[in-house]
C-alpha cells in the first residue's frame, strides 16, 4: 500500500533563506506527484505537477524534483518571503484511477 | 472567478443528526471529489464522481452518501453524524487530461459532531 510521508511536520526559517521541503513515498510505481499549498481557512492550490517520466518542474521561485527510484521528491523555495508561509502538501497518483495518496503536509513559517 | 464553492463554512451537529454539504463548480469540469482532512493526516478521499450521473467510493466512504445533481453540483450527506466524522471537508473538481489533472479546491467546511 502506497504511503506518503512529509518530514518535518513544521519548519520555521528567516526571510530570504532558500529552503527544501521533503516528500517520500513507499512505492516507486507512480504516475505523477503534485505539490500543493494550503493557507489557513482556505482550500488547496496546486503548485507543481511532475510526471513520472520527468525529473523536475519549475514555477517562479519554486522547483520540484522527483527521484522515483529512491521514492523522494523535494520542493525547493528560493529566497523565501513571509507570503510563502503556508502548509505544503505533496500527493502521488499511484495508479490509473482517480485516487491521490496524500502526505500530512509541512507547515512552513517564514519569519520577517 | 468563483471556482469551487462550498457551503456551509462551519457546522456543529449533535450525534445522530443529519446534514448535507453542498459543492458547486463553475469551470465546467467533469470530475468532482469529496475529501476529509484530519489533523496529522493526509487528505482522504470519501467519494468521487468522474462525470455527471456517476459516483464511486473512495478510501473512507462509510457513513456518507453523495449525489451528483448535475455537472455543476456534488453534494455530500451525513445521514447520522458521529463524533468520528468531526473533520474539515473539502470539495474539489478537475478536468482530466490523461493521467495528469489539476485539482481545484473549495475553501472547506469545518464540521464538529458533539
Amino acid at each position: 500500500k502506497q504511503e506518503v510521508t512529509q518530514i518535518p511536520a513544521a519548519l520555521s526559517v528567516p526571510e530570504g533563506e532558500n529552503l527544501v521541503l521533503n516528500c517520500s513515498f513507499t512505492d516507486s510505481a507512480i504516475y505523477n506527484l503534485q505539490w500543493f499549498r494550503q493557507d489557513p481557512g482556505k482550500g488547496l492550490t496546486s503548485l507543481l505537477l511532475i510526471q513520472s517520466s520527468q525529473r523536475e518542474q519549475t514555477s517562479g521561485r519554486l522547483n520540484a524534483s522527483l527521484d522515483k527510484s529512491s521514492g523522494r521528491s523535494t520542493l525547493y523555495i528560493a529566497a523565501s518571503q513571509p507570503g510563502d508561509s503556508a502548509t505544503y502538501l505533496c500527493a502521488v497518483k499511484a495508479d490509473s484511477n482517480y485516487q491521490l495518496i496524500w502526505g500530512a503536509g509541512t507547515k512552513l513559517i517564514i519569519k520577517p | 472567478n468563483a471556482g469551487v464553492t462550498q457551503t456551509p463554512k462551519f457546522q456543529v451537529l449533535k450525534t445522530g443528526q443529519s446534514m448535507t454539504l453542498q459543492c458547486a463548480q463553475d469551470m465546467n469540469h467533469n470530475s468532482m471529489y469529496w475529501y476529509r482532512q484530519d489533523p496529522g493526516m493526509g487528505l482522504r478521499l470519501i467519494y468521487y464522481s468522474a462525470s455527471e450521473g456517476t459516483t464511486d467510493k473512495g478510501e473512507v466512504p462509510n457513513g456518507y452518501n453523495v449525489s451528483r445533481l448535475n455537472k455543476r453540483e456534488f453534494s455530500l450527506r451525513l445521514e447520522s453524524a458521529a463524533p468520528s466524522q468531526t473533520s474539515v471537508y473539502f470539495c474539489a473538481s478537475s478536468e482530466r487530461q490523461g493521467l495528469n489533472e489539476k485539482l481545484f479546491f473549495g475553501s472547506g467546511t469545518q464540521l464538529s459532531v458533539l
